[in-house]
């Protein structure tokens, strides 16, 4: 168990839709990172919060927004679903953004676009 | 920019084989090499990492070194187990800036008893 929690451990949808995802940190983390990972495109950074401010921006598509709540948790929102949204996102955390970065991820979130 | 690359899988072997996955980086500075595992199902775990030039890494039987020269971070195990089947990332982190690992595509491993 890394300590990271996702929820929910499953999402199925329809094209158009919007759905939220949540992340929890390992407690003590500041940064959280959002990953998805699909089988063509591999893993895939999204963005990264760190003390509820964004500090980078990946291939996150502008559909896509994210925010870091002060209680350090993380939602990435998803919306005007495409089939090609299909994918395991992942977040993860680490307790620092110098240095080395060794991340905590979570058990991810599987969603289905139908 | 940076990158990973790691040889393409799956890589399948049996009981008490030696492992070995490729990776190569390329970064402009020095960065933190690491080797993560994904177990089916699951999220990925750090399995080791190495800092600096020369070092080795190890954990669970598995070992990788840093190698500035040949910028390579080669996973090896000397006895796979079944258990040891998985998916292998690659990934480098760099000082400065917003510190995102790169990852590599990963490397799927099966082990047949």
């Amino acid at each position: 168990d890394s300590g990271v929690t996702q929820t929910p451990k499953h999402l199925i949808t329809a094209t158009g839709q919007r759905v939220t995802l949540r992340c929890s940190p390992r407690s003590g983390d500041l940064s959280v990172y959002w990953y998805q990972q699909s089988l063509d495109q591999g893993l895939q950074f999204l963005i990264h919060y760190y003390n509820g401010e964004e500090r980078a921006k990946g291939n996150i598509l502008e559909r896509f927004s994210a925010q870091q709540f002060p209680d350090l948790h993380s939602e990435l929102n998803l919306s005007s679903l495409e089939l090609g949204d299909s994918a395991l996102y992942f977040c993860a955390s680490s307790v620092l953004s110098q240095g080395y970065n060794e991340q905590f991820f979570g058990p991810g979130t599987r969603l289905t676009v139908l | 920019g940076n990158s990973v690359t790691q040889m393409e899988g799956p890589v399948t072997l049996s009981e008490e084989a030696f492992l070995t996955i490729n990776c190569t980086y390329t970064a402009t500075g020095y960065p933190s090499l690491f080797w993560y595992v994904q177990y089916p199902g699951e999220g990925l775990q750090l399995l080791l990492k190495a800092t600096k030039a020369d070092d080795k890494g190890s954990n669970k039987g598995f070992e990788a070194t840093y190698r500035k020269e040949t910028t390579s971070f080669h996973l090896e195990k000397g006895s796979v187990q079944v258990s040891d089947s998985a998916v292998y990332f690659c990934a480098l982190s760099e000082p400065g800036g917003s510190y995102i690992p790169t990852f590599g595509r990963g490397t799927s491993l099966i082990v047949h008893p």
